[in-house]
């Protein structure tokens, strides 16, 4: 199974701010990986899917690179509603595993 | 508007059995895979299962393998996991989710299933 490694787990930055999650893939999966954002209670909401293909809907802000093992998500200037977990998931094979996550926190 | 929709949680024995369901609305049911994902009280996301559109092809994380059996009634729009030999570690909130290319594009409100004595 391929197992997926995010850094870091945890994340304390200010609104304005440009952060970067990192995603580490086990093998390589090409381009398939999508993050997803996840509030308290509720269910996650896809944001960036084949790495770096912006879901409709959701900002500009937010962007992802990266192909082979190694990706990031990069939030440009963070909003006040970007706090939250971060999951990436790769879907090259079955299964389709997920990051343990990345809790972004307010400074 | 696509829609999902959870039901079937609850309090469960250790070694007992539940069927969860989801109600898809709002898209072409049939033209798309589903998948179940999990998460336990304040952890992380755990993909549990898949089922391709037409439903002949299925797959399972090794930790339900043998345990759980996802199925699909196009007719009813309605996608299933019957839950056997539940244990503590299958506590969770379980969401279904709609599959597009590989992905999740759209997830249900989940249902929570505690197995405890």
């Amino acid at each position: 199974d391929i197992q997926m490694t995010q850094s870091p787990s945890t994340l304390s930055a200010s609104v304005g701010d440009r952060v970067t999650i990192t995603c580490r893939a086990s093998q390589s999966i090409s381009n398939w990986l999508a993050w997803y954002q996840q509030k308290a209670g509720k269910a996650p909401k896809l944001l960036i899917y084949k790495a770096s293909s912006l879901e409709s809907g959701v900002p500009s802000r937010f962007s992802g690179s990266g192909s082979g093992t190694e990706f990031t998500l990069t939030i440009s200037s963070l909003q006040p509603d970007d706090f939250a977990t971060y999951y990436c998931q790769h879907y090259n094979s079955y299964p389709y595993t997920f990051g343990q996550g990345t809790k972004l926190e307010i400074k | 508007e696509v829609q999902l929709l959870e039901s079937g949680g609850g309090l469960v024995q250790p070694g007992g059995s539940l069927r969860l369901s989801c109600v898809a609305s709002g898209f072409t049911f049939s033209s798309y895979a589903m998948n179940w994902v999990r998460q336990a009280p304040g952890k992380g996301l755990e993909w549990v299962s898949a089922i391709s559109g037409r439903g002949g092809n299925t797959f399972y994380a090794d930790s339900v393998k043998g345990r759980f059996t996802i199925s699909r009634d196009s007719s009813e729009n309605t996608l299933y996991l019957q839950m056997n030999s539940l244990r503590a570690d299958d506590t969770a909130v379980y969401y279904c989710a709609k599959e597009r290319g590989g992905y999740d594009d759209c997830w249900g409100q989940g249902t929570l299933v505690t197995v405890s004595s």
